[in-house]
């Protein structure tokens, strides 16, 4: 199984909502990232975590928050975004902190 | 710093044409090198990947041949189907404390049937 789900979708929320995005792999991976990628624009690295520990946080806005609850699990949670904020978020996992990255197939969010 | 440029697109071909994409990369030390497709509305799939100099990689009738000579590693097929329209990335990794990936700009192909 290669597989890296993320759950939803599709999400539209508004600039003072609450939410949270999940990603999940059962490869046994022990990192975990989160990209963001603009349209027609190459993902662009916003966290990683190795050993469910933080290890890189590319001056990310405090908007978003990351969380890692056990080695399977990456959060990104999420509150007063911007519209400029929308994009494609996806998350990825390789085996160590050093590996080959296997991508889920992204959250579309959308910030009114 | 590290960096990857690939050609611009958008690149429209006729089914059955012979592909290049090209991609350039400056890196201190050795990196690995990647490259990933991306179909309309999906996530980031591993087409090939190359781990050090002349290392061939190969997938779906793809190819691409690490150059550390002339720092590149470009993409090619010699039979496109239209099923092979997507955006394809260029990418190289490099260890900051963990592994990053360093991408290109993406380059847009559609094949005309």
């Amino acid at each position: 199984d290669t597989e890296v789900t993320q759950t939803p979708k599709h999400l539209v929320m508004g600039m003072t909502n609450k939410k949270s995005l999940k990603c999940e792999q059962h490869m046994g991976h022990r990192a975990m990232y989160w990209y963001k990628q603009k349209a027609k624009k190459p993902p662009e690295l916003m966290f990683v975590y190795s050993y469910e520990k933080l290890s890189i946080n590319e001056s990310v806005p405090s908007r978003f928050s990351p969380e890692c609850p056990n080695s399977s699990l990456l959060n990104l949670h999420l509150h007063a975004l911007q519209p400029e904020d929308s994009a494609l978020y996806l998350c990825a996992s390789s085996q160590r902190d050093i590996g080959l990255q296997y991508f889920g197939p992204g959250t579309r969010l959308t910030v009114l | 710093g590290d960096s990857v440029t690939q050609m611009e697109g958008p690149v429209t071909l006729s089914e059955e044409a012979f592909l290049t994409i090209n991609c350039t990369y400056t890196a201190t030390g050795y990196p690995s090198l990647f490259w990933y497709v991306q179909y309309p509305g999906e996530g980031l799939q591993l087409l090939l990947k190359a781990t050090k100099a002349d290392d061939k990689g190969s997938n779906k009738g793809f190819e691409a041949t690490y150059r550390k000579e002339t720092t590149s590693f470009h993409l090619e097929k010699g039979s496109v189907q239209v099923s092979d329209s997507a955006v394809y990335f260029c990418a190289l990794s490099i260890i900051q404390g963990a592994q990053k990936l360093v991408f290109g700009q993406g380059t847009r192909l559609t094949i005309n049937p």
